[in-house]
């Protein structure tokens, strides 16, 4: 079955400095990946996805991910952090093979101290 | 526009007793799920529907049920409640075309509803 790794807890960055959330996953067949932000007392809002194509996808509000295949990984990355950029951060995964369930990881906190 | 809508925002249960979280969505979406979220936990599938009248379990589906009787409704119901059913609960929404399967839509996801059994 498909699952999905966030190796660490809390992530804490300083305001403008680059930000980074990890994201490993594991597949039988091909990957389709997705990251989500969750502000507090609010759902999950969608990020970005790769399907396939480029290995660098851009998504909403400055964040991109990087699709390794050879590394398992999708680490999500936004260049200069904001501290509205405080939030919970998800990654998951669909297999191309089997029932097409998301699978979510754990969730990484990450906070932006001015 | 609405998007996916839930209620009530929070509720607290007694064991044993019963109640229905509703969820509603208005983008034309035929795909609807179930999630509870613990902490640390990530989010669980409890169930999920393809279709208006077609249902399935996801990960957890035990001390739950739904049904699909139209494309814009999909209520979650705990039958007896139990203290480890305390969780927030999410409801979302997909959009798959026909004969593609939905791996590519993103969730749209309502805003919760934090239950309490005691």
């Amino acid at each position: 079955a498909q699952s999905v790794a966030q190796p660490e807890d809390q992530v804490n960055v300083a305001e403008g400095n680059p930000l980074t959330v990890k994201c490993t996953y594991s597949v039988s067949g091909n990957p389709y990946l997705f990251w989500y932000v969750q502000y507090p007392n609010r759902g999950l809002q969608f990020l970005l996805k790769y399907i396939t194509g480029d290995n660098l996808v851009k998504g909403s509000y400055g964040f991109e991910a990087e699709f390794n295949k050879s590394q398992t990984s999708f680490h999500l990355k936004k260049p200069s952090a904001l501290v509205s950029d405080s939030a919970l951060y998800f990654c998951a995964v669909r297999d191309s093979r089997g029932n097409n369930r998301l699978a979510f990881g754990k969730g990484n906190q990450v906070v932006v101290i001015p | 526009n609405a998007g996916v809508t839930q209620t009530p925002k929070f509720r607290i249960l007694k064991i044993g007793q019963s109640m229905t979280l509703q969820c509603t969505q208005d983008m034309n979406h035929n795909y609807m799920y179930w999630y509870r979220q613990d902490p640390g936990m990530g989010l669980k599938l409890i169930y999920y529907s393809v279709g208006a009248g077609i249902t399935d379990k996801g990960e957890v589906p035990n001390g739950y049920n739904v049904s699909r009787s139209t494309t814009e409704d999909f209520p979650l119901r705990l039958e007896l409640a139990a203290p480890s059913q305390t969780s927030v609960y999410f409801c979302a929404s997909s959009y798959s075309y026909l004969g593609e399967a939905s791996y590519n839509s993103p969730l749209h996801f309502g805003n919760g509803t934090r239950l309490t059994v005691t």
